[in-house]
């Protein structure tokens, strides 16, 4: 029962670096997600995806990307890590009906940009 | 966007007591789903709501679609030390994805 499986679970990175993070899901979900949380400010989304081959902007994309190979995989993509950046990020995964959708979180990934 | 305030922000409580909070928009959504976040993890969805009026319970937690259908409330009764954590309220409209509001830390004292 592994549902969405983040990794890493912390990282520190370097003004200027980049990383990405992992993200995948055993679900057979559509919909996949990524969210960052702010202390206070709760989930704003990053980028969404409605399947293979398909991604979205969220609330707040600039700064990453994203890709959807597969079914099963969404990986987000720092190119130029900024202190802003420090968060905690949340993968997503769903199943899309248009009627019934409840979102599956994994156990998020801790970035800190100094 | 669409924009939820949820409040109240944070909440200090004694254990055995009764919790409330809530979740207003100026938007009519069509689901609502309340989420609990424990420390270190990802928010895990409690209860789905879909139509307005309708009560749901999970246990000791009691939520409702407002009749509006731009708000709704999540109680927990009778509060115990494991309640500790950050409930999300999150509204759906449509076909949209969903938005979450801001969140409420929720704290038990023994």
């Amino acid at each position: 029962n592994a549902g969405v499986t983040q990794t890493p679970k912390f990282r520190i990175l370097k003004i200027g670096q980049s990383m990405t993070l992992q993200c995948t899901q055993d679900m057979n979900h559509n919909y996949m997600y990524w969210y960052r949380q702010d202390p206070g400010m709760g989930l704003k989304l990053i980028y969404y995806s409605v399947g293979a081959g398909i991604t979205d902007k969220g609330e707040v994309p600039n700064g990453y990307n994203v890709s959807r190979s597969t079914t099963e995989d969404f990986p987000l993509r720092l190119e130029l890590a900024a202190p802003s950046q420090t968060s905690v990020y949340f993968c997503a995964s769903s199943y899309h009906t248009g009627s019934d959708e409840k979102l599956f979180f994994g156990s998020g990934t801790q970035l800190s940009v100094l | 966007g669409q924009q939820l305030n949820q409040s109240p922000q944070s909440m200090f409580i004694q254990e055995g007591e009764d919790v409330s909070m809530n979740c207003t928009s100026s938007s009519i959504f069509n689901t609502w789903l309340w989420y609990k976040q424990d420390p270190g993890e990802g928010p895990v969805l409690l209860i789905a709501l879909y139509k307005a009026g309708e009560l749901t319970s999970n246990g000791r937690l009691t939520a409702q679609f407002g009749i509006t259908r731009k708000d709704s409330f999540l109680n927990i009764s009778a509060s115990i030390p494991s309640d500790v954590g950050i409930y999300f309220c999150a509204g759906r409209r449509g076909s949209y994805i969903p938005t979450f509001g801001r969140g409420t830390s929720l704290i038990v004292h023994p």
